[in-house]
């Protein structure tokens, strides 16, 4: 298996400008989680979903940020407008229900940076 | 709520010498615990789990952890450090009671000195 997929690997943007970050999950995984990290709030769980269905999005900052699921497959989170305090490394998470809790696997993170 | 605290924010230890990271824990029940590491420019990687059965939980690259409950603790350990093992290490507890969600440290740097 490829493990949990995240592109892009580094994004650069414009304050003001649209992101969008993208997630494959690993095949089979019901749970796919979306984490923020950065140096002064560590890691923080934005928001997670279970069979594509957003369970819990209270980790959301603020309107500007949303979450899609359209498949087991695919996930989205998306910035629009963008500001510098969005600059962070945000991680996508999946996880299996099946035979008990086995932890999270974590992609790569995409290193956003918005100017 | 679940919460989990870790006392050391960093760490130097020598090569060859043993490694020993601290994680207090609150949770209400009994909880599944989790050590992930993350090497600069990397995603957290899953080190050891523990959930039931034998304190003493083994996991990759030589660490282990113990599961202590009169102490809340869940502390990792390695006997022989690599400059390889200089990371970040992050200790994980949960899912909730009505969640899935893990509560996750703050973490500890690990810098490893020839």
């Amino acid at each position: 298996d490829a493990g949990v997929i995240q592109s892009p690997r580094h994004e650069v943007t414009e304050m003001g400008q649209e992101v969008t970050l993208r997630c494959k999950p690993i095949s089979g995984h019901d749970y796919l989680f979306w984490y923020r990290q950065t140096m002064m709030r560590g890691l923080e769980l934005l928001i997670y979903f279970n069979n594509n269905v957003p369970i819990d999005d209270s980790g959301m900052p603020e309107d500007r940020f949303s979450a899609k699921m359209p498949n087991a497959s695919f996930s989205t989170l998306k910035i629009q407008p963008s500001e510098p305090r969005d600059s962070a490394v945000y991680f996508c998470a999946s996880s299996p229900r099946d035979r008990g809790f086995y932890g999270y696997t974590f992609g790569s993170g995409t290193r956003l940076t918005v100017v | 709520a679940q919460s989990v605290t870790q006392p050391d924010i960093h760490i130097t230890v020598s090569e060859g010498a043993s490694l020993e990271l601290r994680c207090n824990y609150s949770y209400g029940a009994t909880p599944y615990l989790f050590w992930y590491v993350q090497s600069p420019g990397q995603g957290l990687q899953l080190l050891l789990k523990y959930f039931s059965g034998d304190t003493l939980v083994q996991g990759i690259k030589g660490f282990e952890a113990e599961f202590k409950r009169s102490q809340s603790s869940f502390n990792l350990r390695k006997p022989s450090v690599h400059w390889s093992d200089a990371a970040e290490y992050f200790c994980a507890v949960g899912p909730g009671s009505n969640d899935y969600k893990l509560s996750f440290g703050a973490g500890t740097t690990v810098t490893v000195r020839a």
